[in-house]
């Protein structure tokens, strides 16, 4: 079966600090890859998506960043944070050519 | 956009009671729709999906209902236990992979 992997759970880090969330992907090949913020008590935000390695297209221009290096592997970066960073961010998958997601557990980021 | 800057709007029910909550879509080129069940600090869960071709699909205490003439979204929850309450997405499929989701609903249950 498929699972989902997200870390950390939670992160608390000083305004212009660097970022690097990760999202991991097992048992499946070539899924779609998504990021998603959560503002508190909000909707879903999406951010980033990637239906390849190497491959990725920005919902939403800011200041973070997303890579795929491997194909069952998301990373969402910053090079500085800000405090309007804070927030729920969720990564997700679904298979190639299909369009049901599955989540995973979500990081808790609160800039300070 | 709308989904993520609002408030989610809240409905509230009594244990044992059905739910439903509402969604509306814009685009009627939509073919495929799902709800999800986000509960406190978790990601959201599918619930629950209902093809363009569909009026009406039924799962286990819940009920999926189209009206494509309206492009209206409901899901219906029978018999509402404390476990239900959670906020509830819609979410509409107007490109291939990227799914257009809905502002969502917070579900409270009182016993």
């Amino acid at each position: 079966s498929q699972t989902i992997h997200q870390w950390p759970a939670t992160l608390v880090q000083p305004v212009g600090s660097p970022l690097s969330l990760e999202c991991t992907v097992e048992g499946t090949s070539n899924p779609n890859l998504y990021w998603y913020r959560q503002a508190a008590g909000r909707g879903l935000q999406l951010l980033f998506y990637s239906v390849g390695i190497g491959q990725i297209s920005s919902e939403v221009p800011q200041n973070l960043s997303a890579s795929r290096p491997q194909d069952r592997q998301f990373i969402l970066s910053s090079k500085k944070l800000l405090l309007s960073d804070s927030g729920f961010y969720l990564c997700a998958w679904s298979p190639s050519g299909g369009t049901e997601q599955f989540f995973g557990p979500g990081t808790r980021l609160t800039v300070l | 956009g709308e989904s993520v800057g609002l408030h989610l709007p809240t409905l509230s029910v009594q244990e044992g009671d059905n739910s439903i909550i509402n969604c509306a879509y814009s685009n009627s080129a939509s073919d495929y729709f799902i709800w999800y069940k986000q509960e406190s600090g978790k990601g959201p869960q599918f619930i629950i999906d209902i093809r363009s071709n569909m009026d009406k699909r039924q799962g286990q205490r819940v009920t999926v209902l189209l009206n494509k003439t309206v492009k209206h979204l409901s899901l219906q929850i029978a018999a509402t236990q404390p476990g239900d309450s959670a906020v509830y997405f819609c979410a509409e499929n107007r490109r291939s992979y990227i799914p257009t989701f809905g502002r969502g609903t917070s579900l409270i249950v009182h016993p």
